[in-house]
Parts: structure tokens; sequence; C-alpha cells
């Protein structure tokens, strides 16, 4: 079955406690991104990766830091959590962003993040 | 203002009912345009891209207007089943995916 998966799904945890969510997809897919959504603001990307070891920031990197050594996986790592970071967190793969033909962005389940 | 703009609802409206959903967007650059939709808690999914002339899928249509910077999904015949939120996304440059806050629906019976 072609999906992304996320983990942990849920995490409660402290402030500075480095963590790291994991995502995985078995489709195959070049690109993969990480979003976070908080109410009233929608999805917002954190960082994407358009293939193995090529990475870049979107639009609120701050705070995250991400590494893509295999094209399977796209870790999302919390060096120092702060409460400003609990929200719910997506993963995301596709083949391509910049084919609109025929375009599917896969989101992995959640996690939902607390950080006290 | 907001790269995409949707208003948030919720919209409530009896099964049966014929609902519409508009979403503006800023970047008159944009190239591709899309419907997610996403259910209470859960991951969205791709509902249906929105190509230029419009395009149907059973009961969902989908509509641009470029002159205008609008999207515009229609749902007929309203089922319980459609209640969710209705993400607009916009493809405005290379790599970049921006979503709208979303319209929360809610079909009653």
């Amino acid at each position: 079955e072609a999906q992304v998966t996320q983990n942990p799904r849920y995490l409660i945890t402290v402030t500075g406690k480095k963590l790291t969510v994991t995502c995985s997809q078995n489709m195959n897919h070049e690109y993969m991104s990480w979003y976070r959504q908080d109410p009233g603001l929608g999805l917002r990307q954190i960082y994407y990766s358009m293939n193995v070891e090529v990475t870049d920031k979107g639009d609120v990197p701050e705070g995250y830091k991400v590494s893509r050594k295999e094209k399977r996986n796209f870790p999302l790592i919390l060096e120092s959590p702060s409460p400003n970071q609990t929200s719910l967190y997506f993963c995301a793969s596709s083949h391509r962003l910049w084919n609109s033909n025929g375009y599917t962005q896969y989101f992995g389940p959640g996690t939902r993040l607390t950080v006290l | 203002r907001k790269e995409v703009e949707q208003d948030p609802g919720p919209f409530n409206v009896p099964e049966g009912a014929t609902v519409a959903f508009n979403c503006t967007y800023s970047n008159s650059a944009s190239q591709s345009f899309f419907w997610y939709r996403q259910d209470c808690r859960k991951e969205p999914k791709l509902l249906m891209s929105v190509y230029s002339s419009g395009n149907e899928d059973g009961r969902f249509t989908a509509q641009l207007n470029r002159a205008s910077q609008y999207i515009s999904l229609l749902i007929r015949d309203s089922k319980l089943s459609d209640s969710a939120t209705y993400l607009c996304v916009v493809n405005p440059s290379f790599q970049k995916l921006v979503f709208g806050t979303g319209t929360r629906l809610l079909v009653s019976p």
C-alpha cells in the first residue's frame, strides 16, 4: 500500500529536550516536505527536499532541522523545542511539485506535538 | 494580504443542497491550483486539480478565473460524508505550495 508514515503520532515533551519526528514514504518520491498546521494559519511549509541530500527552507524554518540521507526518509529535528512549536505536523511527498498535470502530494497522518 | 484567502465558514447546509466555495490568491504568476479535503484532525487529501477550462468530477466542479485571481469549488447534491474542511492550494512558484486556511462544510440530515 502506497503511504507516508510518521512517528510518533502524538508527543508531549518539555522545553529544550531534543526530539526527532520520522517520516518515511514507500512510493519512491523525489520530493518531500514538512508542514505545520495551526488554527487560523493553515498549513505552512517548514522545509522541503527535492531529492537525496538536497534540502531547502520553507516559510517557517526557524527552530527546525531536516536531513535527507535516503530517498524514503525525511526526519524533522527539533534541537531545542519551545512552546511555540506546539502544533500539528504533516510530512508529505510527491514525484514532482512543478508538474501541474496529474499532480498528487501524499500526506502522512500527522504528528501532534505539545511542548510544555 | 494573505497569499491565499478563503472564507472559514462554517457553511451549514442540508443534505442534497448545492454549495459553493471561493478562494482568492494574490500571486498572478501562480501556475497550478488545487482543492484538498481535510477531515477533522486527519491529513489533507487531494480532491481535484483546477484547470483554466474548468473541470468536473462527479458532484464536484472546480473553476479558475485567472483575470480575477479566484478559484471556486461547487458541490452538488451534498452528502453527509462531504462534511469536512476544504483547502484551496496554489502553486505560486517553483517548489512552493501555499495553502489557504480552509472552509469548513457541515452537511446535516
